[in-house]
Parts: structure tokens; C-alpha cells; sequence
């Protein structure tokens, strides 16, 4: 079974700096795709970022980017510029890439809390 | 285009007694996903229905817990009889059979006193 550890309970950051979330994963399978999930009060859990593990190529969104290590199975994400809206619990998922729908499911991380101060 | 639709947002309801949640997925989504969020933690899948077939209910204990998919659309969530430990966020998510992207609800938040 994959499992997803988030080892930073909490992080903090001020605006407009850099900060780093991390998170590894562990699994048998060579085709996956790994996610980082933002989480506001309101519970609503957005998509921030996909990485397929068939590329190499770092996903980018906007002030979003991740740093995907393969064989280290890491897969941090930054967020650079933070803004006060960045504050949220941050949940780095896993899916399968096989075909089969039981494999379709994500796999989540314990989280990380982020708070932006001003 | 609408998002994953909830109700209720919250509940609160005293052990031993039974509780539903209903869920209406994105037009068109073929798949629809229950998962329990307990403080602290990440989601758990629950269930997974593709149309109105089962897909995987592994982790859904099922003495307690039932859930239907009608016509493939909407979706209920039913505990019963509820204890403290059920006390969580129940999110229901939903996607495309391809390219799988999950969409979110809001989810409802059980608290079980």
C-alpha cells in the first residue's frame, strides 16, 4: 500500500517570501501521479498542483512549483511570494496511474498548516 | 459550470443515533468518491462509486455505514448508529473517467457528543 508522510506539522512564512512544504511518499510502482491539495477554513479542498512521475519536467503554476525527486521520493512544494490568502492546511496525495478504478483513489498526507503573516 | 454540492454543512447529533449526508457530484461526473476527514488528518476514501456500482468500500465499516448512489447521480452517506469516534469532515468528491481529476464539496461536519 502507498502511504504520503508530511513531516512539518506546521511552517510559517511572511509575505512575500519563499517557503518550502515537504513531503515523501513510498511505493512499489514506477507510474503515478502526485498532487499537493490546499485546504481553507471553509474545508473546501482546491487542486494546487499535479505532477505526473512519468516526467521529469518540475510542475509550475503560477507561484506554485514543485521540486519532484523520483528516486528519493520526495516532492516538495514552494510557494513563492506568499500572500495572506496562501494561509491554509496543505495536503500533499497520491493516485496511481494504473487503469482499474479502485486505483483511481488518493492517498493522502497528515498535512501541514501554513500561516502567512503580514 | 456548478461545483460538488453538500448538505448539511454541519450536523450534530448524540451517539447511538442515526445520521445521512447527501451529495450531488458535477454534472457528468461518472465517479464519485466519499471521504472521512478526522481532525488532524488527511482524507480517508471511504467509498467509491463508479456510476451507480461500487467500486471500492474496503475502508468503509460497514456494521455502521451505508452509502447509494441512485440513478448515478446524487449520492447518500447514512450512519448508524453513530459513536464518538465518527466525529469528522465527510467530503464528497467527484471526477471524469478520464482525466481523473477529483473536484471537492464543501464536506459536512459530524460532530457525534
Amino acid at each position: 500500500a502507498q502511504t504520503v508522510t508530511q513531516s512539518q506539522p506546521e511552517m510559517s512564512v511572511q509575505e512575500a517570501e519563499t517557503v518550502t512544504l515537504s513531503c515523501t511518499y513510498d511505493t512499489s510502482e514506477s507510474d503515478y501521479y502526485l498532487f499537493w491539495y490546499k485546504q481553507p477554513p471553509s474545508r473546501q479542498m482546491i487542486l494546487v498542483i499535479r505532477q505526473e512521475a512519468y516526467k521529469q519536467q518540475n510542475a509550475t503554476e503560477n507561484r506554485f512549483s514543485v521540486n519532484f525527486q523520483k528516486a528519493a521520493k520526495s516532492f516538495s512544494l514552494k510557494i513563492s511570494d506568499s500572500q495572506l490568502g496562501d494561509a491554509a492546511m496543505y495536503f500533499c496525495a497520491y493516485r496511481s496511474a494504473e487503469s482499474g478504478g479502485s486505483n483511481y483513489k488518493l492517498t493522502f498526507g497528515k498535512g501541514t498548516l501554513l500561516t502567512v503573516n503580514p | 459550470e456548478a461545483g460538488v454540492a453538500q448538505s448539511p454543512r454541519y450536523k450534530i447529533i448524540e451517539k447511538r443515533q442515526s445520521v445521512a449526508f447527501w451529495c450531488n457530484p458535477i454534472s457528468g461526473h461518472a465517479t464519485l468518491y466519499w471521504y472521512q476527514q478526522i481532525l488532524g488528518q488527511g482524507p480517508k476514501l471511504l467509498i467509491q462509486f463508479q456510476n451507480n456500482g461500487v467500486v471500492d468500500d474496503s475502508q468503509l465499516p460497514k456494521d455502521r455505514f451505508s452509502a447509494e448512489r441512485l440513478k448515478g447521480v446524487d449520492s447518500t452517506l447514512k450512519i448508524q448508529p453513530a459513536k464518538l469516534e465518527d466525529s469528522a469532515v465527510y467530503l464528497c468528491a467527484s471526477s471524469l473517467s478520464w482525466p481523473y481529476e477529483q473536484y471537492f464539496g464543501p464536506g459536512t461536519r459530524l460532530t457525534v457528543t
